[in-house]
């Protein structure tokens, strides 16, 4: 079984619809980030939970919102979508030091 | 605003030969240095890290780090048709990392 599963693996939804994608991981570790890649644009950070009691906002949160239920899950929230939040997002774990483990996405298109 | 620079390819070699792959940070803070390989439609995969200046080897894959000139290099010796990906560089600290935007590589058979 994977160590970083995320949910849907691919979403339509249409504008103004809220959605949630869900990231669950089995690999105990504290930190979890949400991440979204657009082409030419890189991988940008969204949120990040150092523990359950610690939600941070990344570079670009506006329009996004997160919970972590659990040490294993951490949920990003789209409270209403936009074309422009088109993209791929993806979850990544971390322990000890800086380096992240990233799950496999979710290919999210926003019409 | 932290910023990782890569070269911005595409780059393309022969099988067998030597890729190289580079990058620059702007964070003198920057602790931790990652190279990620990334599949067309997959995630990225930690392939190398490197925390002190000099080079560290793992296999075909060679990572060097001059934190003096804030530059961090990836080579892949042997280069293989299934080494073709974007390779993400990455600068870490504090439990954050800032992505290069990519660099694309192929390897011609």
């Amino acid at each position: 079984d994977a160590d970083v599963t995320q949910t849907p693996r691919n979403r339509i939804t249409k504008t103004g619809k809220r959605i949630m994608l869900e990231c669950s991981q089995t690999k105990g570790h504290d930190r979890m980030y949400w991440y979204r890649q657009d082409p030419g644009l890189g991988l940008r950070l969204i949120y990040y939970s150092f523990d359950v009691k610690d939600i941070n906002k990344g570079e670009i949160s506006d329009g996004y919102s997160v919970s972590r239920q659990a040490q294993a899950k951490f949920s990003l929230s789209l409270e209403s979508a936009i074309p422009n939040q088109t993209a791929l997002y993806f979850c990544a774990t971390g322990t000890g030091g800086d380096e992240q483990y990233f799950g496999p996405g979710t290919r999210l298109t926003v019409t | 605003q932290k910023e990782v620079e890569q070269n911005s390819g595409p780059l393309s070699v022969p099988e067998g030969a030597i890729a190289s792959l580079n990058c620059t940070y702007s964070d003198r803070g920057s602790q931790s240095f990652f190279w990620y390989r990334q599949y067309s439609g997959k995630s990225p995969e930690l392939i190398m890290s490197i925390y002190s200046n000099g080079d560290k080897e793992d296999g075909r894959f060679t990572a060097q780090l001059n934190k003096a000139s804030q530059y961090v290099s990836l080579l892949i010796r042997d280069s293989q048709p299934s080494d073709s990906a974007t390779y993400l560089c990455a600068a870490g600290s504090n439990y954050k990392l800032t992505f290069g935007k990519g660099t694309l590589l192929t390897v011609n058979p």
